[in-house]
This record gives C-alpha cells, structure tokens and sequence, in this order.
C-alpha cells in the first residue's frame, strides 16, 4: 500500500500567515489521485482538493494544491480564523484508498 | 439537497456486532460508489471498504477481511457497513463517504460512534 507521511506534526501560525502542509508518498501516485481534506473538532472531514490542485465546491481561493509524483502541497495563502483544523492528505489512485496522519494548524 | 445521514451512536460488547446505515438523498445512489471510513479517538482516517451500489462490486482493506461487510438496499438508497467480532479498538467514529466519478471522497456522513466496552 503507498503510505502517506505529512509534515510537518504541527503548524503553529497567526492568522494572515501563510501555511504550507507538505504530504510525501512511498511511491508514485499516478494520475495525480491525491486530495487533501479539512476537519475541524467533532465534524466530519470537508474536501478542499482533488486532483493534485483542483478545489472542491465552494472552497475559497486562498488554499491551493500542488506536487506530483511523491510530493504534495497544500498551500493556505493567507490564514483566517476558521482555517485552523487539522488536515489529511489521500491518495486514492490505488487500493487501499489511504491517508496521512494529519497535520494540525494551531494559533500561535 | 444531496446529504448522507448516518445512523445514531451504538454501544456493544467485545465479541458482539454491530451494522451502521448510511441514508442517502438528493442524487441518484446508484451513480455513485460508496466508501466507509474510520477515525478512532484522536487518530487519522482509516479507509475500510467501498461498494459500487450499481454493480455490488465491492473491496474491503485487507486488516478488516472477514470482519467487515459493505452492502447496500438500492430501493432505500441507503447503504450499510456491519463489523463482527468487535473489539476494543474498534472504537471509533465510522463516517460514510460518497465518491465522485473520479474516485475522490465529496461528501460524508455525519459520523456514527461506535463503542465497544464491557
């Protein structure tokens, strides 16, 4: 199975800063299946981005995706309030279906 | 509006079962696979299996073989995930996940706890 290792445990930012999840995979993920998702304490998790770098409905334009092969980045240009959370990268070209362990974005 | 409502909070025993429904609404069930995931307290996500409701076909992880079964009642919409022979690490929220035709995870459930304790 490809497993996903996300870096780095825990960001520690202010709001307006810029955030940047790394998430490295054991081997290729073809076709760029690789999605990020956000979740906040005691909900479910929300996708952001499929595709490598496409944002699902409704996402907001600051939070961008990038990478191919191993190498994956989530981007939050600019960090509002409500972006704190934690966030699992995924890879789902491949069965299992797997995900990081999650990087957590706390207020400094 | 396209929603999954997921089935209320179970307690059970070690060595017991327990069968979480995920029902459906607002698209067309059978366009679309389904996926079950779980998150034990403070943990990561843990995809367990996934079933196409059109064909039945369906993939199970490999660590819950013989454990888990994904089904679906295609008349209800509604799609169902049984675990046996629980244990205490199966304590965790179970979540439903619809999957687009690309094969990413766009909607969940609302999370179902499961319990297991003597």
């Amino acid at each position: 199975e490809i497993v996903l290792t996300q870096s780095p445990g825990t960001l520690s930012l202010s709001p307006g800063e810029r955030a940047t999840l790394s998430c490295r995979a054991s081997q290729s993920v073809g076709g760029s299946y690789l999605a990020w998702f956000q979740q906040k304490p005691g909900q479910a998790p929300r996708l952001l981005i499929y595709g490598t770098s496409t944002r699902a409905t409704g996402i907001p334009d600051r939070f961008s995706g990038s990478g191919s092969g191993t190498d994956f980045t989530l981007t939050i240009s600019r960090l509002e309030p409500e972006d704190f959370a934690v966030y699992y990268c995924q890879q789902y070209g491949r069965s299992p279906r797997t995900f990081g362990q999650g990087i957590k974005v706390e207020v400094k | 509006q396209v929603q999954l409502v997921q089935s209320g909070a179970e307690v059970k025993k070690p060595g017991a079962s327990v069968k979480v429904s995920c029902k459906t609404s607002g698209y067309t069930f059978t366009n679309y696979d389904v996926s079950w995931v779980r998150q034990a307290p403070g943990q990561g996500l843990e995809w367990m299996g996934w079933i196409s409701p059109s064909t039945g076909n369906r993939n199970y992880l490999q660590n819950f073989q013989g454990r888990v079964s994904v089904t679906t009642d295609t008349s209800t919409s509604t799609a169902y995930m049984e675990l046996r022979s629980l244990r205490y690490d199966d304590t965790a929220v179970y979540y439903c996940v619809r999957e687009d035709y690309g094969g990413y995870f766009d909607l969940w459930g609302q999370g179902t706890l499961v319990t297991v304790s003597s």
